[in-house]
């Protein structure tokens, strides 16, 4: 079957760096993304990997080895606006989107 | 970027009665349209994929008599709840796929948030 996994929740202070793990068992792979959820809105489109490596971009950046099935996505400086729910979700070979369940991320002052 | 809007943002009818919501890409036009529920503090669950002048593809435990959904046009998805109960009660989220976007990434209306009394 078609597994994403990632934490349910994470704790973080203001200004610190806390990364987001996602571990993925798809059938076929056209790419991973992650999405930034705030309570009662609609996702937003946050990164996209398609080839291994690092993609920055401002204070996020996001990881992927295909390998290993494995990406993060890092948030530097954090904000306070950041406590949000971070959606991993992968393309199958049928184009088709497999979601996670979320990882809440809860930033302290 | 790409925008869709979704309407109503927020709906509550009595147990029984059916709830109409409309999904549009404004920006483009978008053949596959997809159709979310999200319960509280759960992941999205896709319910079906919409494609323009064809029938919808329904998920496994989504009753398609009972989520009716039309894709009329390249710009509009709607999905009706019929007969709706409390336990229909949830977030509804439509997304549209730009074809033009390099990434196939999907882009998400608002939502709109269901409460059947």
């Amino acid at each position: 079957g078609q597994n994403i996994d990632q934490p349910t929740e994470m704790t973080a202070t203001e200004g610190a760096i806390v990364q987001i793990n996602c571990t993925y068992q798809t059938s076929g792979f056209n790419g991973l993304f992650w999405y930034q959820q705030h309570a009662g809105e609609a996702p937003t489109f946050l990164s996209y990997n398609v080839l291994d490596g690092l993609e920055e971009k401002g204070r996020f950046s996001s990881f992927l080895s295909r390998s290993k099935g494995y990406s993060y996505l890092l948030l530097k400086e954090l904000q306070m606006k950041d406590s949000a729910s971070y959606l991993c979700a992968v393309m199958d070979s049928n184009y088709q989107l497999i979601w996670g369940a979320g990882t809440k991320l809860i930033i302290k002052p | 970027g790409a925008v869709v809007s979704q309407h109503p943002s927020r709906v509550i009818c009595k147990s029984g009665t059916s709830v109409k919501i409309e999904c549009r890409s404004l920006d483009f036009q978008a053949t596959t349209m997809f159709w979310y529920r999200q319960f509280p503090k759960q992941s999205l669950m896709l319910m079906a994929t919409s494609n323009e002048g064809s029938k919808a593809t329904y998920e496994q435990g989504v009753e398609k008599d009972k989520f009716l959904i039309n894709h009329a046009s390249l710009t509009l998805s709607t999905l009706t709840v019929t007969s709706a109960h409390p336990e229909d009660s949830s977030f509804y989220i439509c997304s549209a796929r730009d074809p033009s976007s390099g990434y196939n990434e999907q882009f998400f209306g608002p939502g709109t948030r269901l409460t059947v009394l």
